[in-house]
């Protein structure tokens, strides 16, 4: 499965978007870009997912580069709630094993 | 409708004692996972089903470590003569399929502290 790189923190003001990108560049034609998040002390939760084309969902967008070898993951409206750990990865194996690297600590302060 | 559900979410036990740890997917999903995170540590995949079978085991940290699921349903993650490094919170995760492009639906997890 491709590697990914992330910042290790961002932060964002309540109210606006958070963009979190990530980097996939030995991304193949077949392996999908899935994020999750983890809440603190919760399980990890599904956010969205892509193969090749953007996304968009009732939490976020995925924006693909045209090349796919970044892309970002956009909250519109970045809450308090969202401040979390979030992970991009990238999966190719056909049982959909998820391997979560450091991911990005994001802080949505007021 | 119900999500996934672990129990205990905590537990507390000693060295050398062996330990369950259960796992309620949801209702119709066929995969199910197995994760751990240590303190400090990332995600680690340890197992996954299909159905009741587990085709690949090699996560599994040591021959220590054991899990079976019945009925397609209800799995359990077993950990005998519990070392320390066994610490850990547990998570586990089900979803419809076992593919890639299948969001993963994790439970709460379990704490699992080795004094």
């Amino acid at each position: 499965d491709a590697k990914t790189t992330q910042p290790t923190s961002m932060d964002c003001a309540e109210g606006r978007a958070a963009n979190l990108p990530c980097n996939h560049s030995t991304i193949s034609g077949n392996e999908y870009v899935y994020w999750y998040r983890q809440i603190h002390s919760q399980g990890p939760q599904y956010i969205i997912h892509g193969l090749k084309n953007n996304e968009t969902n009732e939490m976020a967008y995925l924006i693909f580069t045209e090349d796919r070898k970044s892309s970002t993951l956009i909250l519109p409206h970045a809450t308090l709630r969202d401040t979390a750990v979030y992970y991009c990865i990238v999966i190719g194996t056909s049982y959909g094993k998820l391997t979560f690297g450091q991911g990005t600590i994001l802080t949505v302060h007021p | 409708g119900a999500g996934v559900s672990q129990s205990p979410s905590n537990k507390v036990t000693e060295k050398g004692k062996d330990v369950e740890l259960r796992c309620d997917p949801i209702s119709g999903h066929t995969a199910l996972y197995w994760y751990r995170q240590s303190l400090g540590q990332g995600l680690e995949f340890l197992i996954y089903f299909q159905g009741n079978s587990a085709p690949d085991k090699s996560g599994l940290p040591s021959d220590r470590f054991s899990a079976e699921r019945t009925g397609g349903s209800v799995s359990t993650l077993t950990i005998q003569r519990t070392q320390q490094e066994d610490s850990a919170v547990y998570l586990c995760a089900s979803s419809l399929i076992v593919r890639a492009g299948n969001e993963q639906y994790f439970g709460p997890g379990t704490r699992l502290t080795v004094t």
